[in-house]
């Protein structure tokens, strides 16, 4: 069965910093990785996605893909208090998306 | 352009009963996905849909079913409502089907309540 791991959190980050959030992904076969960020009572929104290995930046987010280790990071700079929500990863492949679970982050003023 | 638009917003059924959510995915995408979202299980995958055909289907009884029009508009009929069938429905809609560039865009979602 596929998978994806998430920490589930929370996570907090002070404002100003860098959060780290991270996955995994058990399915070899995924091609491509999506971030999504969720506010409580809303439906995730898109925030990224990523499909070779390395690096991926738009604005304050890098994406960060790794598929030796199956590993998938997303990368907030200057963390704003309304980045705090919860961040879902997701992993692609021809039979649709496997979520995880999401990280709970927390950005303290 | 319009996002995914799904109705009703909130429901409230009691057990036994059966109930049909709709979805109006992106105008030009014709890649309908439903998934259910719960506290404890998160988003799970319930069927993907491609040109009003099913093209993947996760882990769930036979209650749940699906189906597209040739509008690409997707319906998700559940039956004999169970307590534990209370979640949030999302509607997720995509250009393509499968790999690269299926990036997901999902709606507002349906709140079910089964009592």
């Amino acid at each position: 069965q596929k998978e994806v791991e998430q920490n589930s959190g929370p996570l907090s980050v002070p404002e100003g910093a860098i959060a780290s959030l991270n996955c995994t992904y058990s399915d070899r076969g995924s091609q491509s990785f999506f971030w999504y960020r969720q506010y409580s009572g809303k439906s995730p929104e898109l925030i990224m996605f990523i499909y070779s290995n390395g690096d991926k930046e738009d604005g304050r987010f890098t994406a960060q893909l790794n598929k030796a280790s199956q590993y998938v990071s997303l990368l907030i700079r200057d963390s704003q208090p309304s980045d705090s929500a919860t961040y879902l990863c997701a992993a692609g492949g021809a039979d649709g998306l496997t979520f995880g679970k999401g990280t709970h982050l927390i950005i303290q003023p | 352009k319009a996002g995914v638009t799904q109705t009703p917003r909130y429901l409230i059924k009691t057990r036994g009963q059966q109930v049909t959510l709709s979805c109006s995915p992106i105008s030009g995408h014709r890649s309908v996905s439903w998934y259910q979202q719960t506290p404890g299980q998160g988003l799970q995958f319930l069927f993907e849909y491609f040109s009003e055909t099913q093209r993947n289907k996760g882990n769930f009884p036979g209650r749940f079913s699906g189906r597209q029009f040739s509008n690409s508009r997707s319906e998700m009929n559940v039956s004999t409502l169970e307590l534990g069938d209370s979640a949030l429905y999302l509607c997720a809609s995509s250009a393509l089907a499968g790999g690269p560039g299926n990036e997901q865009f999902f709606g507002p979602g349906t709140r079910l309540t089964v009592l």
